[in-house]
């Protein structure tokens, strides 16, 4: 069975950089792209990028100057920061698979950890 | 960036009854790269529809995906109780990736 397992401190000060962890399990790490998602309380998705084995990424622009993703393969995980933060980077983050073999959608996802920006 | 827009916001209807759901993006939607995920109270999105009109692996058949260009429609036959979540579409015919903003399925 795939999971996928975000972790990472539920608090962060503003000004400061959010740092999560996605922990990777039951499938293969390579020929998919992990992506970061997030979800601020009661809003909708926001795509922040994604990454594939190799090291490529793709950031979203909204994000592009403060956020960077990289990958183990060793340990298949990958990780998201997210610097410069502020109250409107609370929210629920996702990490999920992008399946670019067949539906090139987010076929699984973690169950999203809360970071709450706060001092 | 495309920017996608759902309709109605929320939908009220009984079981057993259609849901249309509707999604409008901004600009053409190259190759109907359109997915539309499940998402219910506390828990993550799960994937429903991905290509426009393709079920993901266990969806049943009570959910079809259609449309192209720049409308798309999530259509749910003879709902069920556990079909109450909010629903959305997203775009991966161009960088970056978007969402549209959720239509929210109450079943009476």
């Amino acid at each position: 069975q795939v999971q996928l397992q975000e972790s990472g401190p539920g608090l962060v000060k503003p000004s400061e950089t959010l740092s999560l962890t996605c922990t990777v399990s039951g499938t293969s790490f390579t020929n998919y792209y992990w992506s970061w998602i997030r979800q601020p309380p009661g809003k909708g998705l926001e795509w922040i990028g994604h990454i594939y084995y190799t090291g490529r990424i793709d950031y979203s622009p909204s994000f592009k100057n403060r956020v960077t993703i990289s990958v183990d393969t060793s340990r298949d995980l990958f990780s998201l920061k997210l610097s410069s933060v502020t109250a409107a980077d609370t929210a629920v983050y996702y990490c999920a698979r992008l399946d670019i073999l067949i539906s090139d959608a987010f076929d699984v996802w973690g169950q999203g950890t809360l970071v709450t920006v706060s001092s | 960036e495309i920017v996608l827009t759902q309709s109605p916001g929320t939908l009220s209807l009984s079981p057993g009854e259609r849901a249309t759901l509707s999604c409008r993006a901004s600009q053409f939607v190259s190759r109907s790269y359109v997915a539309w995920y499940q998402q219910k109270p506390g828990q993550a999105p799960s994937l429903l529809i991905y290509g426009a009109s393709s079920r993901a692996t266990g969806i049943p058949d009570r959910f079809s995906g259609s449309g192209s260009g720049t409308d798309f429609t999530l259509s749910i036959s003879r709902l069920e109780p556990e079909d109450s979540a909010v629903y959305y579409c997203q775009q991966y015919g161009s960088s970056p990736r978007t969402f549209g903003q959720g239509t929210k399925v109450e079943i009476k």
